[in-house]
Parts: structure tokens; sequence; C-alpha cells
């Protein structure tokens, strides 16, 4: 298979932990991307990375949010002292840059439950 | 403030008939167009773009259509296949290259057999 991956699939954490996902891109994709995905929404951007370079976050990413991509291969999404209202899918996505056919392929999100 | 707009949560289509699938979108800036299919626990799946270049664009069962000045695209599928069940949303980005995507808030479609 080589789409894109992520890990864990499913997470319950309770209020105040830390927690890390990872994401492993499509291999020959230099961009890769973070949507956040909420009941009854569709997904919104969060932040996107062109090889190892976060190059833009969204106002949605707070302080407590750190995303890596070291060596422009996998990247991690770290969220500090988790808050109920982070539960959500988070989706990572990834594209080869530039081109007009290159839509966003997306892996299977990363269930995140805060209790 | 909602850019891209789905006003109907769900639809249902009897199969063998059209699927028409709306959106609106209110960022003028928007000029690259997309449609993503959803089934349950998985990741969104590309389905069929357009740029603001055209007002169509087809892809076997798949078309797209974008009207500018209404600020208005569709999605029709026909004939409709009981596979088609799933949520569709509607993304629209405004820098060509940049996928940085605007979701609306999906559509969910049942294909009745």
């Amino acid at each position: 298979d080589t789409g894109v991956s992520q890990d864990p699939r499913h997470k319950i954490t309770k209020r105040g932990q830390n927690v890390t996902f990872r994401c492993d891109p499509i291999s020959e994709h230099n961009r890769l991307y973070w949507y956040r995905q909420t009941l009854g929404q569709g997904p919104e951007f969060l932040t996107y990375f062109q090889n190892e370079a976060q190059l833009e976050k969204s106002r949605l990413l707070s302080d407590r949010f750190s995303a890596e991509r070291p060596k422009g291969s996998f990247s991690t999404l770290e969220i500090q002292r988790t808050e109920q209202g982070d539960s959500a899918m988070y989706l990572c996505a990834s594209t080869i840059s530039g081109g007009f056919n290159s839509p966003l392929h997306f892996g299977n999100g990363t269930r995140l439950t805060v209790t | 403030d909602q850019q891209v707009k789905q006003n109907s949560p769900s639809l249902s289509v009897q199969e063998g008939r059209i699927s028409i699938l709306n959106c609106d979108y209110t960022n003028s800036m928007f000029d690259y167009f997309l449609w993503y299919k959803k089934y349950p626990a998985e990741g969104p799946t590309f389905l069929i773009s357009i740029s603001s270049i055209k007002d169509k664009n087809e892809d076997g069962r798949f078309t797209v259509f974008l009207n500018k000045s209404a600020k208005h695209l569709s999605l029709h599928i026909v004939p409709s296949q009981p596979g088609d069940s799933a949520v569709y949303f509607c993304a629209a980005s405004a820098d060509f290259g940049n996928e940085k995507l605007t979701f609306g808030t999906g559509t969910r479609l049942t294909i009745i057999p």
C-alpha cells in the first residue's frame, strides 16, 4: 500500500495529557498537510510543510500544537495539555507541489477523544 | 464565516438516476475547486476538480460545473450507483498550485437500490 499512513487510528486521552500523532506521506510527495475535522464539519486546514520547512500555520493552531517534519519525510503533530475541545479527527494529506493535477491524498485519520 | 457552503446536508437518489450535489462559495479569490468523497472511517478521496478558467469538467460518470458569476458549482453523477453512497465535500483554493483547501460541510448522498 503506497497511500498516506497515519498512526494511531484512535487515541483516547485524559484532559491535560500530551499526545503525538504520526503521518507517513506518499514517498515522492514533497508537500504534507494537517487538517482537523469535527463532527458535522468539513476538514479545516491546520498547517503544511514543503519538504522539512513548515510554510504556514492556521490561527486554529494554538501554542499547544506543534508539528514537525524532520528530513522531509514523515511528520508528527503533538498536542500538549489536551482539552476536550481538541477532540476531533486529525487528517494528514500529501501531494506534489505546484501541479494543477496534484490533488491532496488523505490518510484515514487519527480520531482523538479527550475525556 | 463559512466561505464554502453545502446547504443540503443529505440527498437520496434512486439507483440509475442522476445525483446533483450543489456548492456555493463567497470568496471571489477562489480559483480552483475540487470534490472529495468520504466513506465512514476513511479519509476523503479526490473525485474531480475544475479550474476557474473552465465551466465544465468531466471524468466518466462525474461532471463538475462551475458558474463563476453565481459563485456556484455542482457535481453531477450519472448514472448513480450504490457504491456512490458517501459524504461528498466541496473544496476550494485561492492559489493555483496551493493545496490549502477550504472545505464545505458535506452532503451525505444515499443511493437507493
